[in-house]
């Protein structure tokens, strides 16, 4: 069936460290995936996403990495500062970008300080 | 750069009542959705709407639900007769191609009393 889960409902982080946010899907027809970022009272806000075909993208102190066989993706935030602090949230898109996202259930991100 | 917007950001109705929210979209976009997040709980896809018809629709997008692009810079939802349940965030979004990913807008809470 269609389903994106997280392994980990919070987190918390200290100031300057990587964090690293888990996300498992269930439906092997996904062939996009992104991460969005919401801060309290926001909408989502577009981080990274890569599509089936990687299974590594990076951008600027965020990396993803898919994996397929296991179906397990995870963002790496480096060196991770305060404004970090949000839900993530992994999705998934089959066919194509165009088509419904589904969300999982989000993993709230706290930075200690 | 660029973004989604919605009007209003709050809206308190009573049950029963109609209700439009709106969205502008990003000017070159061709694909709109709205999604909804019920408080604490995960974003859900609602409907997708594509040259000028409903692509896509979810179980909760019922009879009640009504989508339309009436000029060319607005994409509204409207709930004819609001129930309790409907209370949530709602938020739009949109993208320019297939290949693009989704923005959100920053969303419209709606509390039906």
């Amino acid at each position: 069936g269609e389903s994106v889960g997280l392994h980990l409902p919070t987190l918390s982080v200290q100031e300057g460290d990587n964090s690293i946010i888990n996300c498992a899907y269930s439906n092997s027809a996904s062939d996009y995936f992104i991460w969005y970022k919401q801060e309290s009272g926001k909408g989502p806000q577009f981080i990274i996403d890569i599509r089936s075909n990687m299974d590594k993208r990076q951008g600027q102190r965020v990396t993803v990495l898919l994996n397929k066989t296991v179906k397990h993706l995870s963002l790496q935030i480096a060196a991770t500062q305060p404004g970090d602090s949000a839900v993530y949230f992994c999705a998934e898109n089959i066919h194509s970008s165009a088509s419904k996202i589904i969300f999982g259930s989000g993993t709230r991100l706290s930075i200690r300080p | 750069e660029p973004e989604v917007t919605q009007t209003p950001s709050h809206q308190v109705t009573q049950m029963g009542q109609e209700v439009i929210l709106r969205c502008v979209p990003i000017s070159n976009h061709l694909y709109f959705y709205w999604y909804r997040q019920i408080l604490g709980q995960k974003v859900e896809f609602l409907v997708s709407f594509y040259n000028n018809e409903i692509s896509e629709k979810s179980e909760i997008f019922d009879d009640q639900f009504s989508v339309e692009r009436p000029d060319g810079s607005n994409f509204t939802l409207k709930i004819r007769s609001t129930k309790l349940e409907d209370s949530a965030m709602y938020f739009c979004a949109s993208t320019g191609t297939e290949q693009e990913t989704q923005y959100f807008g920053p969303g419209t809470r709606l509390l039906v009393l």
